[in-house]
């Protein structure tokens, strides 16, 4: 299957400071890659979805002043969590989706997940 | 209602049980299902996609009942290895995957 990978899989940081996380398809383009949330003994919750070369579209509530995403190539896209506070300590999770008509089209797979904690 | 509706469980069987979960989700328009299984503090990965004519992979077993709203996953002979949080997902468009909580499964020796 597809192989997506996550950097940095874990990151302590102090308040206020800004942690950039990225995402990579590793053997296939991704035209769309999706950013998740999931807090302990909670559902992952989509924060944004990114397509390449264009704005990502912020799911309601999420503030995307607060977390910045870039998705410059077919292969990576950076989520950035500015000035992050103890709120912010969860574990993110990217997804890809293969490019249209061929294969991984359909289905999400999975970064490993960055864990973060704001001290 | 919530849009993925699943029993946290814990759901906890004997090697060799067979146990099912079920899931409902609210939007009679959702187009692809799937479980995913997700093990302590790693990423979901997709165990089965599930199809109306249900489907099948090995010990497991996944239903869709579209009039219902509701699926299902069937283990059996569950192992060991089977101890995880089974996530139901639904794919409602193109782009967006909603999650359930998750039923977690405990096996025990």
């Amino acid at each position: 299957g597809a192989v997506v990978s996550q950097h940095p899989s874990w990151v302590i940081c102090k308040s206020g400071t800004s942690v950039k996380i990225e995402c990579r398809s590793l053997d296939f383009q991704a035209t769309t890659m999706f950013w998740y949330r999931q807090f302990p003994k909670q559902s992952l919750m989509l924060m944004a979805t990114s397509n390449e070369g264009s704005k990502a579209t912020y799911e309601q509530g999420v503030e995307k002043d607060k977390f910045l995403i870039n998705h410059a190539s077919l292969t990576l896209s950076t989520l950035t969590v500015t000035s992050a506070h103890p709120e912010d300590s969860s574990f993110y999770i990217c997804s890809a989706r293969g490019l249209a008509g061929v294969k991984y089209q359909e289905t999400q797979y999975f970064g490993p997940g960055t864990r973060l904690l704001v001290l | 209602r919530k849009e993925v509706e699943q029993d946290p469980g814990p759901f906890n069987v004997p090697e060799g049980a067979t146990v099912a979960f079920n899931c409902t989700y609210s939007n009679s328009a959702s187009q692809s299902f799937f479980w995913y299984r997700q093990d302590c503090r790693k990423e979901p990965k997709l165990l089965m996609s599930v199809y109306s004519s249900g489907n099948e992979d090995g010990r497991f077993t996944a239903q869709l009942n579209r009039a219902s709203q509701y699926i299902s996953l069937l283990i059996r002979d569950s192992k060991l290895s089977d101890s995880a949080t089974y996530l139901c997902v639904v794919n409602s468009g193109y782009s967006t995957l909603t999650f359930g909580k998750g039923t977690m499964l405990l096996v025990s020796p």
